[in-house]
């Protein structure tokens, strides 16, 4: 499984753009770039998941340049609400895979 | 999407005792998986649950510690086996959607405190 780095902790502010950067220098051709937020008191939530280029939902956007060895999760206009640890997952799209989380990104947004 | 129910939402035990954690999903899924999370703390995965079949158990949990049972393919439990404080800690089950979506399903969690 690919080790990844993403930064423990970021501040924001509500309305801002946030762009969490996970690195995964060791992404095998056939892994997928998977992120899950955890809200306090909560299980983890899938947020979005891709393969290369871009991938948009209505959550979020997931950006991954041509080399594959980093990601990128870009939360629009964000709020109170989007206060939560944000994991960065790198691995198999078969559904008989685990899943291993690393230390995660703990983002905090003020009003 | 598969909802997953975990019962009980908390518990307090005392130390030496043993606590069974149930997982149930609303839907028939391929893998089951145990997790356990210190407070501030990330994710670790315990054990993939194995219908069937014995459990799957990663590198420093032993189903001595850890037993589970996966009887059918929407239910599964966790016992912690004689409890020390070391053990309080939130435990989560998670399963993932055999049809289509890879996407992981998480319980809410039961938080344990052994005293």
């Amino acid at each position: 499984l690919a080790k990844t780095t993403q930064p423990i902790s970021m501040d924001s502010y509500e309305g801002q753009e946030v762009n969490i950067t996970c690195s995964h220098n060791n992404i095998a051709t056939n892994d997928y770039i998977t992120w899950y937020q955890q809200f306090p008191s909560q299980g983890p939530r899938f947020i979005i998941q891709g393969y290369k280029t871009k991938v948009t939902n209505e959550v979020a956007s997931l950006f991954i340049p041509a080399d594959r060895k980093s990601s990128t999760l870009s939360l629009p206009r964000v709020s109170l609400s989007d206060t939560a640890v944000y994991y960065c997952l790198v691995g198999l799209y078969s559904s008989a895979s685990k899943i291993i989380f690393g230390s995660g990104t703990r983002l905090s947004i003020r009003p | 999407s598969a909802v997953i129910s975990q019962k009980p939402s908390r518990d307090i035990c005392q130390r030496g005792t043993s606590l069974t954690i149930q997982c149930q999903v609303d839907s028939q899924v391929t893998m089951m998986f145990w997790y356990r999370q210190q407070p501030g703390q990330s994710l670790t995965l315990i054990a993939t649950a194995n219908q069937g079949s014995e459990a799957t158990y990663e590198s420093g949990f032993v189903i001595d510690k850890f037993p589970i049972s996966r009887p059918n393919l929407t239910f599964s439990t966790l016992t912690v086996s004689n409890m020390s404080p070391e053990d309080s800690s939130i435990y989560l089950c998670s399963a993932r959607d055999p049809v289509g979506d890879t996407e992981a399903f998480f319980g809410q969690g039961t938080r344990l405190t052994v005293v």
